[in-house]
């Protein structure tokens, strides 16, 4: 089984329509993230959390919002999903720690049509 | 801002050439950095990463990165590159985990 599950793997949905990507590791790290991956623009962040209570907004945070359900997920939320969201979403959870390294899920692929 | 860069986009070698990937950085104060790889259709995998110690650090697959803290780099370096080296290399920075655009590799057989 994977150390980090992302659900649902492929996605196609309307503009306007509210939108849950679900992530759970299997690792017992305190640090989880959200990132989307755009052709030519890398793995942008959109939010991080360092433990239950903690929650950052990364550098693309507007349009969407985060919940961390407990230390093993993170879910993220597109309240009102629009075309330009349409992109590959990748989690990741790590240890605290200098040097520690992310461990990804396998992708969450999204069109907003 | 705290950034990070990586220069070139996308990267055509022959197999058997030397390869090196830019990666600088922004950040003030102690860095953590990290270089992944992420092979068509698959997700991102550690390739290595320095948080201290020998700025010269070797990781999986014969590849390497020296730290150099007075240019703010951390360039990936392989001596001999293989077709299965074909992929697109990440540069990362600290706790935060802010990534590089990316940089395509493609190698020629």
């Amino acid at each position: 089984d994977a150390d980090v599950t992302q659900t649902p793997r492929n996605r196609i949905t309307k503009t306007g329509k509210r939108i849950m990507l679900e992530c759970s590791q299997t690792k017992g790290h305190d640090r989880m993230y959200w990132y989307r991956q755009d052709p030519g623009l890398g793995l942008r962040l959109i939010y991080y959390s360092f433990d239950v209570k903690d929650i950052n907004k990364g550098e693309i945070s507007d349009g969407y919002s985060v919940s961390r359900q407990a230390q093993a997920k993170f879910s993220l939320s597109l309240e009102s999903a629009i075309p330009n969201q349409t992109a590959l979403y990748f989690c990741a959870s790590g240890s605290q720690g200098p040097g520690g390294e992310l461990f990804f899920g396998e992708g969450s692929r999204l069109t907003v049509l | 801002a705290q950034s990070v860069s990586q220069h070139n986009h996308h990267v055509i070698l022959s197999e058997a050439a030397s390869l090196e990937l830019g990666c600088n950085y922004s950040y003030g104060g102690t860095v953590n950095l990290f270089w992944y790889v992420q092979y068509p259709g698959q997700h991102l995998q550690l390739l290595l990463k320095y948080f201290s110690g020998d700025p010269l650090v070797k990781g999986i697959k014969g590849f390497e990165a020296e730290f150099i803290k007075s240019k703010f780099s951390f360039n990936l370096r392989k001596p001999s590159v293989q077709w299965s080296d074909t992929a697109e290399y990440f540069c990362a920075v600290n706790d935060d985990m802010r990534f590089g655009a990316g940089t395509r590799l493609t190698v020629k057989p």
